[in-house]
């Protein structure tokens, strides 16, 4: 069974940092396109970042360029979000989700992010 | 950017009835890069239809995608009790991937 475990969500200050992390199992991590997509408070999905198989390609949403910064660790089945100058705007649930192309077949359960002083 | 509209924002329905939900592209999604998901309160996104019109895993057969190029719809036959949620169209042709801003899909 497909399992997607999202972590390191909360509360920041804007101008701060937060790394989400997303934990796969149960399919092979490493053939599969993994994504991030968020979701504000009350409002539709909105997609942000995702990275090839084997991390040669990383693509991300305009309003996160230069400050977001996805990877991943294919030994340890383990997908990341470094998240740098944090604003308001950020504020939203992040998913982790993959698939073998760009449409999203599993998803995690989501982390709550909070950018708030 | 491809920006997607769904249509319409809100479709009231009974159970039983169907449900006809559109999505049209700003251009062209080329090889029918389109998928749907469905989303539940509280819950994250499930993929129902993608390539346009292949139902993924574990999906009934009540649901339907069709479409190319532009214009696509997602059919749902008879509606049940468990199909009252936001479903959500997303382009998979080029970056940025795009999300269409939901049909709400709720009980009459």
């Amino acid at each position: 069974e497909v399992h997607l475990v999202e972590s390191g969500g909360g509360l920041v200050q804007p101008g701060g940092s937060l790394r989400l992390s997303c934990a796969a199992s149960g399919f092979s991590f490493s053939s599969f396109w993994m994504n991030w997509v968020r979701q504000a408070p009350g409002k539709g999905l909105e997609w942000v970042a995702n990275i090839k198989q084997d991390g040669s390609e990383k693509n991300y949403v305009d309003s996160v360029k230069d400050r977001f910064t996805i990877s991943r660790h294919s030994a340890e089945n383990s997908l990341y979000l470094q998240m740098n100058s944090l604003r308001a705007e950020d504020t939203a649930v992040y998913y982790c989700g993959g698939g073998p192309g760009w449409s999203i077949d599993w998803w995690g359960q989501g982390t709550p992010v909070t950018v708030s002083s | 950017e491809i920006v997607l509209t769904q249509s319409p924002g809100t479709l009231s329905l009974s159970p039983g009835e169907r449900a006809t939900l559109s999505c049209r592209a700003s251009q062209s999604v080329g090889r029918n890069y389109l998928a749907w998901y469905q989303q539940k309160p509280g819950q994250a996104p499930r993929l129902l239809i993608d390539d346009a019109s292949r139902r993924a895993t574990g999906i009934p057969d009540r649901f339907s995608g069709s479409g190319s190029g532009t214009d696509f719809t997602l059919t749902i036959s008879g509606l049940e009790p468990e199909d009252f949620a936001v479903y959500y169209c997303q382009q998979c042709a080029s970056s940025p991937l795009t999300f269409g801003g939901g049909t709400k899909v709720e009980i009459k």
